[in-house]
């Protein structure tokens, strides 16, 4: 069964708009931890911002943001003030705590800035 | 900053070859990981090693081994290349213990079997 669910299609946005990405996560453990990465054109995938379950507060770093909402299992990602540089695939990621650090990815998101 | 490398960016190579993809990781992490990554499919795991000489299989183990003689390094072995394992390669390594630790990732092996 699929633990993590993107399924927006492609989306443009304007540069210095927001843009929120979608990501539905499935889990029966209490702790766990989310993770978004970005994937531009190049190839490579860059570590944007980690959610655990028993956090509080939403992840931020920078231009990043997480709205997690924990009943609804879902881990949005909001970049805010989109840059052209933003364009890339955005991946949603989890990590079931049960020791050996493996992450189940989602599909991607493909992301285009316009200017 | 954590610093995994992939042998090549580019790689082509013909049918039924032995094909090796080597990463290198040079932050002492335990766990290193082998993905493949195909259009509309998102990142398989193939192999996971937790420490030196261990390996586990991924969800997609079929047609690839791995082999893990020091921390550093991580193999991934294509037995006897076919055409469908033309894809992306991706290697990464993370701490053990701490539940936060990202997944560092290599730039990727663009790997095509003709």
């Amino acid at each position: 069964a699929q633990k993590i669910t993107q399924t927006q299609p492609g989306m443009f946005v304007q540069e210095k708009e927001a843009v929120t990405l979608d990501c539905t996560y499935d889990t029966s453990d209490q702790s766990y931890g989310l993770f978004w990465y970005k994937q531009p054109s190049s190839g490579e995938m860059i570590f944007l911002i980690y959610q655990g379950s028993y956090d509080e507060q939403n992840a931020t770093e920078g231009r990043y943001s997480l709205n997690f909402q924990k009943a609804r299992k879902s881990a949005n990602l909001v970049i805010s003030a989109s840059q052209l540089g933003d364009s890339a695939m955005y991946f949603c990621a989890m990590r079931e705590d049960y020791g050996n650090n493996r992450l189940a990815f989602g599909k991607g998101n493909q992301v285009v800035v316009i200017p | 900053d954590v610093k995994v490398t992939q042998s090549s960016r580019y790689l082509v190579k013909r049918t039924g070859e032995k094909v090796f993809l080597e990463c290198v990781q040079d932050m002492d992490h335990e766990n290193m990981f082998w993905y493949r990554q195909d259009p509309g499919l998102g990142l398989r795991l193939i192999y996971f090693s937790y420490d030196v000489k261990m390996k586990e299989k991924g969800d997609i183990p079929e047609g690839y081994s791995v082999s893990r003689e020091k921390k550093e390094r991580f193999s991934l072995i294509l037995e006897s290349a076919s055409t469908n394992q033309t894809s992306m390669y991706l290697c990464a390594s993370t701490l053990t213990g701490e539940s936060n630790q990202p997944q560092h990732f290599g730039d990727g092996t663009r790997l095509s079997i003709l």
